[in-house]
C-alpha cells in the first residue's frame, strides 16, 4: 500500500527531547521530507534527508533514516512551546511529482 | 518575495454553488499543486501541473478542474460543492518539478453546507 504511517500524538515536556517517527512504504523514495504545521497556518519545510543518507543534523532537529526497515525519525532537542505543532513526513516516490504524506503527529510541549 | 499565496483565506458555500480557489507563486517555479487536507488522512493531491500549459490527475481528483492560467498562478474550481468537499485546501509550488522540494502556501478553509 502507500500509507505513511505516524503516531497521532506526542506529549512532551518543555527543555526535553522530541522524537517523532514516521514508516514509509516504497524503497525508490528519493527524499524524505519533516513539515511542520502551526494551527490555521500552511505547512513549513522543516528539512529533508536523501535516501542515501542515514543522518542530518540541522541545529536542533536531528534526521534519522534506516532504510532497511523503511523507518524515518525526527529528533528535536531542547523541545520549546513553540515547537508545539503538528509534524508530517512526506515521502517523495522517485521521478514523480508525488508526495506521499503521513497523517501528522501533534507535538503537544508542556511548561 | 511572497512565496506562495492563496485566496481566499476562508469560504462557505451552499452545496451546488460553484467558486475558484486562486493560487499565484513568485519563485518562477514550474510546477504547481493543489492538495486537500482532511483529518487523520494527511494532505492528498488533486490534482498538479509539471509545467506550464499541462495538468494532470492525482489522487483524488472528481469533482475539482484546474487551469495553469500561466507560469504564476494555478486555479482550481469546484463547478458544483458538495458537503464532501469541506476541506482545507492548499497550494504548493516546486521549482524542477520531479523529485522536487514543495513549498506550500497558508490554506483555504472551505465549508459546505
Amino acid at each position: 500500500g502507500e500509507d505513511v504511517e505516524q503516531s497521532l500524538f506526542l506529549s512532551v515536556r518543555e527543555g526535553d527531547s522530541s522524537v517523532i517517527n514516521c514508516t514509509y512504504t516504497d524503497s525508490s523514495s528519493t527524499y524524505l521530507y519533516w513539515y511542520k504545521q502551526e494551527p490555521g497556518a500552511g505547512l513549513q519545510l522543516l528539512t529533508y534527508i536523501f535516501s542515501n543518507m542515514d543522518m542530518k543534523q540541522d541545529q536542533r532537529l536531528t534526521v534519522l533514516l534506516n532504510k532497511k526497515d523503511k523507518h524515518l525519525s525526527l529528533r528535536i532537542a531542547d523541545t520549546q512551546t513553540g515547537d508545539s505543532a503538528i509534524y508530517f513526513c512526506a515521502e517523495m516516490r522517485e521521478g514523480t511529482y508525488k508526495y506521499i504524506f503521513g497523517t501528522g503527529t501533534r507535538l503537544k510541549v508542556l511548561a | 518575495n511572497a512565496g506562495v499565496t492563496q485566496t481566499p483565506k476562508f469560504q462557505v458555500l451552499k452545496t451546488g454553488q460553484s467558486m475558484t480557489l486562486q493560487c499565484a507563486q513568485d519563485m518562477n517555479h514550474n510546477s504547481m499543486y493543489w492538495y486537500r487536507q482532511d483529518p487523520g488522512m494527511g494532505l492528498r493531491l488533486i490534482y498538479y501541473s509539471a509545467s506550464e500549459g499541462t495538468t494532470d490527475k492525482g489522487e483524488v481528483p472528481n469533482g475539482y478542474n484546474v487551469s495553469r492560467l500561466n507560469k504564476r498562478e494555478f486555479s482550481l474550481r469546484l463547478e458544483s460543492a458538495a458537503p464532501s468537499q469541506t476541506s482545507v485546501y492548499f497550494c504548493a509550488s516546486s521549482k524542477r518539478g520531479a523529485s522536487d522540494t514543495q513549498y506550500f502556501g497558508p490554506g483555504t478553509r472551505l465549508t459546505v453546507l
